[in-house]
């Protein structure tokens, strides 16, 4: 019940595609969802995050969607940049549990 | 930046030395916790406390690890008799009462 499940592990898009990764979890009482950046040798960065009462969040070129009754969530990003090619994780609190990562490589 | 900083950025030691990383939150985190990133994983819960209190520690905290956050300010988390196993990356966040945990950047160790 403590398990955040993320996919896909790894995604490739072309500059200006729309990647989305998504994550799925299993504890109801679970009331916080983030989403994480993370560069090679950085610790991982607040990008956006959803509370359980709204349906999607939107900041900049960075959506989440979530779908409270089939407990996922996802991150979409818009008009994708090289730049924003990193890991992203998901993770749900209480203590955040984060999922395995998603490795995302934007081709310019 | 997050205002979280942890020091040093980078051990290397050999197998059965003893290191401490410490954590320096800003003021307003109450709350601050350890986590641990090994390559290709997501980060793993290790401990938290609120102020000096630490309230929950994850089973992966073996007896050989130990963390205080004596005036509920900075944090120390050590390691005793290092193992191989031990290398990884370790993170603390600091997290004010709205939640959101802020990340430093990490102390990663290597274990020889």
């Amino acid at each position: 019940q403590q398990q955040v499940k993320q996919s896909p592990q790894s995604l490739i898009v072309q500059k200006g595609g729309i990647p989305i990764i998504n994550c799925a979890y299993e504890n109801t009482a679970f009331d916080y969802f983030p989403w994480y950046q993370q560069f090679p040798g950085k610790g991982p960065a607040l990008l956006i995050a959803i509370r359980p009462d709204v349906s999607e969040k939107k900041e900049g070129r960075f959506t989440i969607s979530f779908n409270k009754s089939a407990k996922q969530f996802s991150l979409h990003i818009m008009d994708s940049q090289p730049g924003d090619s990193a890991t992203y994780f998901c993770a749900a609190r209480g203590k955040l549990i984060f999922g395995q990562g998603t490795e995302l490589s934007v081709k310019p | 930046d997050t205002g979280v900083s942890q020091n040093p950025r980078h051990k290397i030691t050999k197998r059965g030395q003893n290191v401490t990383f410490r954590c320096d939150p800003i003021s307003e985190h109450n709350r601050l916790y350890w986590y641990r990133q090994t390559l290709g994983q997501g980060p793993e819960f290790l401990t938290y406390f609120q102020n000096e209190a630490q309230l929950e520690k994850s089973r992966l905290l073996s007896d050989r690890f130990s963390a205080e956050r004596p005036k509920g300010s900075f944090s120390t988390l050590e390691i005793q008799r290092t193992e191989q196993g031990d290398s990884a990356m370790y993170l603390c966040t600091g997290t004010p009462n709205t939640g959101e945990l802020f990340f430093g950047e990490g102390s990663r160790l290597t274990v020889l």
